[in-house]
Order: C-alpha cells, then structure tokens, then sequence
C-alpha cells in the first residue's frame, strides 16, 4: 500500500537555525497538510496545499514558516529561524480529496530545538 | 472556533473486555468526522470517516457510531487484544476549508494481556 514517508525522523537543531522537514506524500493525492504535535497536547494543523499553492494557513504559521512542493513529488516544510517552542512533531499528511477521504500521515520528524 | 473533545484521556482494560470511548464536536457547522488510531512511533492510520447522521462503520472488531444532531461519535472495540493498544484519534474538518483537521486530544488505550 502506498505510504508517505518523511525524512529525516529527528532533526536537533540549535536556535535561530534553519531547517527543512521533507515529506513525500502519496503519488496521486491533491490536498498536502503539515500539523505538527508540541509534546502533551493536541495535534494542530499548520497549513494545507492544494493546486500548487498554500489553500490555507493557521496561526501558527507565521512568517518563520514556508511550504514547497518543488518537483511535484516532495513537499517541503521550513522553518527561517527556529525557536525553543518550534519543538515539536511535524506531521505531514496527504490525501485524495477533501472533507470525506481520510488523511494518510508520514511517520512523523521529532524537531528538537536547543 | 471548531473544539474536538475526547473523553477518557486513557483507558486500562483486560485482554478479551469491549471498551468504548467518546469524540464529542460541535453539532452546527458539522462536515464530517474521522478517526484515527495512533501507535507508538508509528503514523496515524485512517479507521472511518463519517459524515451522515446515525451513520455507523466497522472494520473488523471496530465500530463507529456517530450523532451529528447531538455532537458525538463514539468508537467501540469489541474483545480487545493487546495490539490494540494505541491512542485514538478523532478529528473533524473546518467546515469550507481545504479539508484541515481539528484533533482531539486522543484517547490511549492500553490492552493488558
């Protein structure tokens, strides 16, 4: 069964640093989405792709935040500047519709920032 | 603001007893519901995704049930064993949105042998 798969599965990266979360989601899906889960509380979605551009965006991703599909095949997530409250799990999922078809997820990167 | 609440926050049980747990969300606006069933150091997996009330889905010893009017789903495992021992998840889009998920905080279950 086709899976999405992210790399790298933990990322340690020191403050202020930029990092790049890669996600390669399912060959045939249309709609992209990053969440990410800050240890001990819910999963929260950062943002959703669609149609080669950002459909739409929460709070949380601010202007640290950037989202790439570059080659139609992986699709990105970076952070400019990390900061201590960036630590998190980063999820990327993809799926073959909207509301109605269920989202396959990546494993997951444990972003660690120090 | 969409707000997914599960309750319990976790679960004990034996090997062989049936559980359920509760996904409650708010009734207007409803779009759709899923569940997800999260293991360790793995991705969350698809189990249902409901849409009509009094809808009801199953997938082996799992069921669904789900009541838009009143703002719950309930997720049912009948005789568990101990691989079923995971959190689960269950989300519901915000409604006219690209299909963005809002989470509970999950329910974790834990099937002693």
């Amino acid at each position: 069964e086709p899976e999405v798969t992210q790399t790298p599965s933990h990322q340690v990266t020191q403050m202020g640093q930029e990092v790049i979360l890669r996600c390669v989601p399912i060959s045939n899906h249309l709609y992209f989405y990053w969440y990410r889960q800050i240890l001990g509380q819910k999963v929260e979605f950062l943002v959703s792709f669609y149609n080669n551009e950002i459909s739409e965006k929460s709070e949380i991703f601010d202007d640290q935040f950037s989202v790439e599909r570059p080659d139609g095949s992986n699709f990105t997530l970076k952070i400019r500047s990390t900061k201590l409250e960036d630590s998190a799990m980063y999820f990327c999922a993809s799926s073959l519709g909207r509301d109605n078809q269920p989202q396959h997820f990546g494993d997951g990167t444990r972003l660690s920032i120090l | 603001i969409l707000n997914v609440e599960q309750s319990p926050q976790s679960l004990h049980v034996q090997e062989g007893d049936s559980t359920n747990f509760t996904c409650s969300f708010p009734s207007s606006n409803f779009y759709a519901l899923h569940w997800y069933r999260w293991e360790t150091a793995k991705s969350p997996e698809a189990l249902f995704v409901m849409t009509l009330n009094g809808d009801e889905k199953k997938k082996g010893r799992i069921s669904a049930t789900l009541n838009t009017k009143e703002g719950y789903s309930y997720l049912y495992i009948k005789g568990s064993q101990p691989e079923d021992s995971a959190t689960y998840l269950c989300a519901s889009p915000i409604r006219d949105s690209q299909g963005n998920l809002i989470f509970g905080k999950g329910t974790k279950l834990s099937v002693k042998p």
